[in-house]
């Protein structure tokens, strides 16, 4: 059964960075292809970018691109999502899944930007 | 990036009906759609993927069609559990998107 778990909550300022986790267990890790999607307070859903292990390499949403990396470490089965200069519109949850038509869920990481 | 329009963007219903949810793309995705369903304060839930893969352990009663730029999800026989958004997502080999979602409620 995989499970995602990723870190706790986090309350940043605006201009700085913040990295949120997201570990598998069960399954395939190498084969995973992660995605990130955020949802602010009271929207839809938004994708962020998604990490293609195949390729190497992570894509990104154009509204994103230059603010956000997505990255993995296999020996730990953890993929990272890290957003820079953060704005206050960057308040929202931000969840991992697996593979690009996303079946299995982490339980999401609210990010809250405040001054 | 591609353009996901969904509609409509809000629907009334009653327990036994079958509604139809649309999404079109502003360019080809071949089958790369997927449907979740999503109520409040809760993780979306996958209900179908390659447009018309149903996932494992989502009931019959949903259904996905289409391909290219036209894509429904119908509902048939919705039920209490049903009521909830939906929202489309294309995910092709280069991006994604998200419709802006469909709130299905009671009439």
């Amino acid at each position: 059964q995989v499970q995602l778990v990723q870190s706790g909550a986090e309350v940043k300022t605006p201009g700085s960075s913040v990295k949120v986790s997201c570990k598998a267990s069960g399954g395939a890790f190498s084969n995973y292809a992660i995605s990130w999607v955020r949802q602010a307070p009271g929207q839809g859903l938004e994708w962020v970018g998604r990490l293609i292990p195949v390729l190497g390499k992570s894509i990104y949403a154009q509204s994103l691109q230059g603010r956000v990396a997505i990255t993995a470490d296999e020996s730990t089965r953890t993929v990272y999502m890290e957003l820079s200069g953060l704005r206050f519109e960057d308040t929202a949850i931000y969840y991992c899944a697996r593979f690009g038509y996303m079946d299995v869920w982490g339980e999401g990481t609210t990010v809250t930007v405040s001054s | 990036d591609i353009q996901m329009t969904q509609s409509p963007s809000s629907l009334s219903a009653s327990v036994g009906d079958s509604v139809t949810i649309t999404c079109r793309a502003s360019q080809n995705i071949d089958s790369w759609l997927a449907w979740y369903q999503q109520k409040p304060g809760k993780v979306p839930k996958l209900l179908v993927y390659k447009a018309s893969s149903l996932h494992s352990g989502v009931p019959s009663r949903f259904s996905g069609s289409g391909s290219g730029t036209e894509f429904t999800l119908t509902i048939s026989n919705l039920q209490p559990d049903d009521f909830a958004t939906y929202f489309c997502h294309q995910y092709n080999s280069y991006s994604g998107t998200f419709g802006q979602g469909t709130k299905v409620d009671f009439k």
